[in-house]
């Protein structure tokens, strides 16, 4: 699976929307672009996954480049509640989760 | 439904000593794994099944054995545990192991302490 490169961190202010961006330039045709969040001391929570085409999802937008080299994950009015970290995974299309690899990703600091 | 439930929450052992954490989902989830997570990094798997009766090593399965009997059940053994094993252990399910549009649910994780 390709990997992923993401900010160590970044800060938002309440209420504006919160761009999380991942480079993925290695990613293959046939690898999906998933992005989960850990909530401190909480499990990973899955967030949104894409292909090409934009997603939106009741948590938030998934926004991927035409080449597929990068993503950026969109929390459009960010909320206390939002301050996690967030992973950015590639996949490739049916295989099995043992090839998940979970980077250190973007811990993300909501403020009032 | 209660999704993924992992008990205990904390445990502190002895060095040697073994335990069992449990790992519960009533989700009907084929695949179901285990993570640890340590300090400043990401989550690695340990141990890994995708249906009854079959199990399969990930990335750091040494000291860590599984088994898995029901659909429902996958619990991680620590048969003598090392400081080395001190991690917040995470257990995680997925509908299908091979469909991409089934992302894994995770519990909310046993904090682990060998002294």
């Amino acid at each position: 699976d390709a990997k992923t490169t993401q900010p160590p961190s970044m800060d938002c202010a309440e209420g504006r929307a919160a761009n999380l961006p991942c480079n993925h330039s290695t990613i293959s045709g046939n690898e999906y672009v998933y992005w989960y969040r850990q909530i401190h001391s909480q499990g990973p929570q899955y967030i949104i996954h894409g292909l090409k085409n934009n997603e939106t999802n009741e948590m938030a937008s998934l926004i991927i480049t035409e080449d597929r080299k990068s993503s950026t994950l969109i929390l459009p009015h960010a909320t206390l509640r939002d301050t996690a970290v967030y992973y950015c995974i590639v996949r490739r299309l049916n295989t099995g989760f043992q090839k998940l690899v979970f980077g250190t990703g973007t811990r993300l600091l909501v403020s009032p | 439904n209660a999704g993924v439930t992992q008990t205990p929450k904390f445990q502190v052992l002895k060095t040697g000593q073994s335990m069992t954490l449990q790992c519960a989902q009533d989700m009907n989830h084929e695949y179901m794994s285990w993570y640890r997570q340590d300090p400043g990094m990401g989550l690695r798997l340990i141990h890994y099944s995708v249906g009854a009766g079959i199990t399969d090593q990930g990335e750091v399965p040494n000291g860590y054995n599984v088994s898995r009997s029901t659909t429902e059940d996958f619990p991680l053994r620590l048969l003598s545990a090392a400081p080395s094993q001190t991690s917040v252990y995470f257990c995680a399910s997925s509908y299908t192991p091979q469909g991409y549009n089934s992302p894994l649910h995770f519990g909310n994780g046993t904090r682990l302490t060998v002294t």
